[in-house]
């Protein structure tokens, strides 16, 4: 079955830094994978995607993500944080059967000044 | 955020009401969603449609029906209303581009039932 798992329900982060939001997934076929953000009372922004080709996606924002086939996993990166980057996070996953996406529970980022 | 309206943004009402929470896109996408969203958690996909005259419950059971008779609406009814229904409803569309259907989420309704 498929599944999407984020390890982290919170990750803190001091503005400046690197940061990365955690993503596995399990899928039957080739994966096509999503990061969305939300901001407080919004709704969802789509970030980015892998659907095939580089491994490194870059999308909105300033964000990357990284696709490792092996390890099934699917990291949301940024090579600086912004305070103005706090929001939750989700990532979520398609197989090609069908056309919903399966959601994470989503990961809360906090950048401190 | 794309081209997706939802209305209300917010409604405070009391129980036992019927209520319809109003959705649509001018993006053409014949696939539609709602979800259910508790404030800060993970999202519930409650109904779908794939096109006019077609639509299917989710995941997550839930008391409300939709209907879609034009591709740009999607229209979620409770025909009555019960605290447990406190929610924040969210609504989405996709269509194939590139290989691919990202969602594009409407700003969400926050439903409060006293």
């Amino acid at each position: 079955a498929q599944s999407v798992a984020q390890p982290e329900d919170q990750v803190n982060v001091a503005e400046g830094n690197p940061l990365t939001v955690k993503c596995t997934y399990s899928v039957s076929g080739n994966p096509y994978l999503f990061w969305y953000v939300q901001y407080p009372n919004r709704g969802l922004q789509f970030l980015l995607k892998y659907i095939t080709g580089d491994n490194l996606v870059k999308g909105s924002y300033g964000f990357e993500a990284e696709f490792n086939k092996s390890q099934t996993s699917f990291h949301l990166k940024k090579p600086s944080a912004l305070v103005s980057d706090s929001a939750l996070y989700f990532c979520a996953v398609r197989d090609g059967s069908n056309y919903q996406l399966i959601w994470g529970a989503g990961t809360k980022l906090i950048i401190k000044p | 955020e794309a081209d997706i309206y939802q209305t209300p943004r917010y409604l405070v009402i009391g129980t036992g009401k019927k209520i319809t929470l109003e959705c649509s896109q001018t993006m053409g996408h014949d696939k539609m969603y709602w979800y259910q969203q508790d404030p800060g958690m993970e999202l519930h996909l409650i109904h779908y449609s794939y096109g006019v005259n077609s639509t299917e419950k989710g995941d997550l059971s839930s008391e409300s029906t939709v209907s879609r008779i034009r591709t740009e609406h999607f229209p979620l009814t409770l025909e009555s209303a019960r605290p447990s229904h406190t929610s924040q409803y969210l609504c989405a569309s996709s269509a194939l581009a590139g290989n691919s259907y990202e969602q594009y989420f409407g700003p969400g309704t926050r439903l409060t039932v006293t």
